[in-house]
C-alpha cells in the first residue's frame, strides 16, 4: 500500500505570511497532483507535476516534485483570505492500472 | 459540458435502509472513479471503471456495495443495508485517458446514515 504523509495537517496564518506544506512518501510515484478542496465540495485540481525536480508556478504558488519521486511542496507566498481551504496531495503510479493515492491533507486557514 | 454532475447532494437514511448515488462525468471522459472521503482525512479510493468495464475495487468496498457504469455513461453506487459507518462524503471523478494529468471531481454527495 503506497502511503501519503502530509504536513503540516493544520496551519494557521495571516494575510500575506508565506508558507510551505510537503508531502512525502517511501514509494515512487509516476506523477504527483495536488488539489485544493473547499467545504462541502469535491477536490479541484491545481497542478500535476510528472519530472523528478520538476518545479511549477502557478501565480503565487510555487510546485516541486522531488528527484526521486518520492515528495513534493507547496510553497504560497503572500497568502490571501481565498487562499484558505484543505490542500491534498495524490500520487499515481500503476501503469495501464494508473489511479491516485490521496494524503490526508493540509488544512490552512489565511486569517485577515 | 458542465463538469462531474453527482445526485443527490445530500442523503439521510435510516440505518438497514439500501441507498444509490449517481455521477455523471464529463461525457468525453473515458474513466470514472469513486472515492469515499471521511471527515479529516483525504478520498480514499473505492473503485473505477474504463469505459463500461469495472477495472478494480478495493478491499474496502465490502458486499454491500456494487457500483455500475452501463454503456460507459453515467454511474451509479449503491449501498444495501447501510451502517453508521458508511456516513461520509462519496465522491465520483472523471479522466480523460489513465487519468495521469488529473481528475476532474464532482460536488459529491453527503451521506449520513441515522
Amino acid at each position: 500500500t503506497q502511503l501519503l504523509e502530509q504536513s503540516p495537517q493544520f496551519l494557521s496564518i495571516q494575510e500575506g505570511e508565506n508558507l510551505t506544506v510537503y508531502c512525502n512518501s517511501s514509494s515512487v510515484f509516476s506523477s504527483l497532483q495536488w488539489y485544493r478542496q473547499e467545504p462541502g465540495e469535491g477536490p479541484v485540481l491545481l497542478v500535476t507535476v510528472v519530472t523528478g525536480g520538476e518545479v511549477k508556478k502557478l501565480k503565487r504558488l510555487t510546485f516541486q516534485f522531488g528527484d526521486a519521486r518520492k515528495d513534493s511542496s507547496l510553497h504560497i507566498t503572500a497568502a490571501q483570505p481565498g487562499d484558505t481551504g484543505l490542500y491534498l496531495c495524490a500520487g499515481g503510479s500503476g501503469g495501464s492500472n494508473y489511479k491516485l493515492t490521496f494524503g490526508k491533507g493540509t488544512l490552512l486557514t489565511v486569517n485577515p | 459540458d458542465t463538469g462531474v454532475s453527482q445526485d443527490p447532494r445530500h442523503k439521510i437514511t435510516k440505518r438497514g435502509q439500501n441507498v444509490t448515488f449517481r455521477c455523471d462525468p464529463i461525457s468525453e471522459h473515458n474513466r470514472l472513479y469513486w472515492y469515499r472521503q471521511t471527515l479529516g482525512q483525504g478520498p480514499e479510493f473505492l473503485t473505477y471503471f474504463q469505459n463500461e468495464a469495472q477495472l478494480e475495487k478495493s478491499r474496502l468496498l465490502s458486499d454491500r456495495f456494487s457500483a455500475e457504469r452501463p454503456k460507459g455513461s453515467f454511474s451509479t453506487l449503491e449501498i444495501q443495508r447501510t451502517e453508521q459507518g458508511d456516513s461520509a462524503m462519496y465522491l465520483c471523478a472523471s479522466s480523460l485517458g489513465d487519468g495521469s494529468y488529473g481528475y476532474t471531481f464532482g460536488s459529491g454527495t453527503r451521506l449520513t446514515v441515522v
